[in-house]
């Protein structure tokens, strides 16, 4: 079945400083990536969609400044978090999509900010 | 647009019991609706997935879920609750056909289930 790698796990970092993370498909290619932001005990919210090549799709609400992402191949998409901020702490989920495996989603990761 | 309400942000069953977590969804075009699983600190897993077809989809580690458009409901069963299955259960709707360009996912709120031995 599909994988998707997302690095790191687990990052902690002092505020101010940028964060980037990872999101790989392994065994296939991602026409379309996704990254989502989860608070505690809630629903994922969607922060941008990406599309190899393109510039990513901020949803209503989400600073694109502060959340760059780049999708540069189709088996790699990065989100980095710039100048973070303690509020910037949570779980991050990158999701990709193609058209035999539908989406796959990357196992998290959670940022702490100092 | 499309959305989806899941009914009980918190379910509890004995081991061996019946498990149900309800979903109904809003859409205006037939939808691709699908259940996922979160365990703590981890990404989702595809549990099951209805596109066409048979409306009772079959899913891992037994679970299965009934897409019944006349109830606009696609709720998820398992006959027996394993202590495993504690998790965190999310339904997800999106338009059919994965026609060109992003087709979000839309999730619903989510639902912890809670297994009591």
């Amino acid at each position: 079945g599909a994988v998707v790698s997302q690095h790191p796990s687990r990052v902690i970092c002092k505020s101010g400083t940028s964060v980037k993370i990872e999101c790989r498909s392994l065994d296939f290619q991602a026409t379309t990536m996704f990254w989502y932001r989860q608070f505690p005990k809630q629903s994922l919210m969607l922060m941008a969609t990406s599309n190899e090549g393109s510039k990513a799709t901020y949803e209503q609400g989400v600073e694109k400044d502060k959340f760059l992402i780049n999708h540069a191949s189709l088996t790699l998409s990065t989100l980095t978090v710039t100048s973070a901020h303690p509020e910037d702490s949570s779980f991050y989920i990158c999701s990709a999509r193609d058209q035999v495996y539908g989406y796959t989603f990357g196992s998290g990761t959670r940022l702490t900010v100092v | 647009a499309q959305s989806v309400t899941q009914l009980g942000s918190h379910v509890s069953v004995s081991e061996g019991a019946l498990v149900l977590l309800r979903c109904n969804y809003s859409s205006s075009v037939p939808p691709y609706l699908f259940w996922y699983v979160q365990y703590p600190n981890q990404g989702l897993q595809l549990l099951l997935k209805y596109t066409t077809g048979a409306t009772l989809v079959k899913g891992i580690n037994g679970f299965e879920a009934e897409f019944k458009k006349s109830e606009t409901s696609f709720h998820l069963t398992k006959p027996s609750a394993h202590m495993s299955d504690a998790a965190e259960y999310f339904c997800a709707v999106t338009k059919d056909k994965m026609v060109q360009g992003a087709q979000k996912l839309v999730f619903g709120q989510g639902t912890r289930l809670t297994i009591n031995p």
